[in-house]
């Protein structure tokens, strides 16, 4: 089993739709849960940072974690053709190894 | 937020052959990391590089095969030698932000060996 689960994809939905992309993870020493959004032939780009459980809202993006269930969520509101990357998550203990999930490739249709 | 260059950004290598990849960071932070991203697959660490030490291998990964330098707080270079198309890959270099474990990344360099 591994340490993140993530679905690989590929998630498509038309322009304005409400995306929710969801990790699962299986260690409980992991308090730092990031979102990144990679580009085609772009290094990944730090979208959501958050500590422990709860809600973290960024413009359009919202993410939540849920340490008793072991499962984090990107929400992406109003989803724009721009938003088509794919979204990695990952994360940590502290100052240790991030672990990160295979990512999910979003693509939002005009 | 650092700001993290790479090169090359993509080149094509026979079989056998070696290739070093540069990072350059522009601001001076201890330890930097190489990852590998392979087609359809998590990224992947390879090696954490701190300035005037060795740098420290993964489970899988192994100094002749992914040789590092770490001469400043600001510059690291991966050797990728001896190549197979196996290595064909995406390699990253990152380092951590002000905020514990935040991770930022270079552009990555993409490997394609025939």
């Amino acid at each position: 089993q591994k340490e993140v689960e993530q679905d690989p994809g590929p998630l498509s939905v038309p322009e304005g739709a409400i995306v929710s992309l969801n990790c699962t993870y299986s260690n409980s020493a992991f308090q730092y849960f990031m979102w990144y959004r990679q580009y085609s032939r772009k290094g990944p780009e730090l979208l959501m940072y958050t500590y422990s459980s709860g809600n973290k809202e960024d413009g359009r993006f919202t993410a939540q974690v849920d340490k008793s269930s072991k499962y984090i969520s990107l929400f992406i509101r109003d989803s724009q053709p721009s938003d088509s990357a794919t979204y990695l998550c990952a994360m940590t203990g502290g100052y240790q190894k991030v672990t990160f999930g295979t990512g999910t490739k979003l693509q939002v249709i005009p | 937020s650092a700001v993290i260059s790479q090169k090359p950004s993509r080149d094509i290598c026979q079989r056998g052959t070696s290739l070093t990849i540069q990072c350059q960071v522009d601001s001076q932070v201890t330890m930097m990391f190489w990852y590998r991203q392979q087609p359809g697959q998590s990224l992947t660490l390879i090696a954490t590089a701190n300035q005037g030490s060795e740098a420290t291998y993964e489970s899988g990964f192994v100094i002749d095969k992914f040789p590092i330098s770490r001469p400043n707080l600001t510059f690291s270079t991966l050797t990728v030698s001896n190549m197979s198309p196996e290595d064909s890959s995406i390699y990253l270099c990152s380092v951590v932000g002000g905020r514990t474990g935040e991770l930022f990344f270079g552009e990555g360099s993409r490997l394609t060996v025939l």
